[in-house]
């Protein structure tokens, strides 16, 4: 299967709202809502963000939200700061009860 | 203290064999199902395999899928990966990752991976 689709960067100045998709199929993304997001600085092992879609687990700071309209899932972080700069990774189940990641995207706070 | 520690990484010739653990410490590791994931150095995260929390469900990825074996082993509290005919692409860091049964996609604790090299 191939990866889900990410953008490979985005950016934006400290305080803004930036977005990250995610755009899968009716096999993963579209299929149910099994969908996470985790951020990963480098060196250091992925974080979870985001679960079930928009589940944020404890000490997950609120700035950080998750959204899905059909089959593309969206990560937005509203009010970015600096600590925010990482790469941030989609996953998804699927319908073959495996689970995929997204491509990784990039977050530069400028 | 609440951790997923891996070992066995290394270098192996392609067509080799080699059998990576993840150990959990400090939590009840047979409520958790249990998955790999593989990245390549300044690379993206890729899915490997997963297990259930009784160790008798297991999936893989496309592209291991019949050379990976996924085990759990609830007593010892540890998971493992038995990686056969290793190939050049198989070359990455394998880290392990739980997720409570029950909460789908919660992969809140993950180890700091083993290198595995597949190189002549």
């Amino acid at each position: 299967q191939s990866a889900l689709t990410q953008p490979p960067s985005v950016s934006g100045s400290p305080g803004q709202s930036v977005s990250i998709s995610c755009t899968g199929t009716s096999s993963d993304v579209g299929g149910h809502s099994r969908v996470s997001w985790l951020q990963q600085t480098p060196g250091t092992a992925p974080k979870l963000l985001i679960s079930e879609v928009t589940k944020r687990p404890s000490g997950v700071p609120d700035r950080f939200s998750g959204s899905k309209s059909g089959s593309t899932a969206s990560l937005t972080i509203s009010g970015l700061q600096a600590e925010d700069e990482a790469d941030y990774y989609c996953l998804s189940f699927t319908n073959r009860n495996t689970w995929l990641f997204g491509g990784g995207t990039k977050v530069t706070v400028l | 203290e609440v951790q997923l520690v891996e070992s066995g990484g290394g270098l192996v010739q392609p067509g080799g064999s080699l059998r990576l653990s993840c150990a959990g410490s400090d939590f009840n590791f047979r409520n958790y199902w249990m998955h790999w994931v593989r990245q390549v150095p300044g690379k993206g995260l890729e899915w490997v395999s997963r297990t259930d929390p009784a160790g008798t469900v297991t999936d893989y990825a496309d592209s291991v899928k019949g050379r990976f074996i996924v085990s759990k082993d609830n007593v010892k509290s540890t998971m493992y990966l038995q990686m056969n005919s290793l190939r050049a692409e198989d070359w990455a860091v394998y880290s392990c990752t739980r997720v409570l049964d029950g909460l789908a996609g919660h992969f809140d604790l993950w180890g700091r991976g083993t290198l595995v090299t597949v190189s002549s």
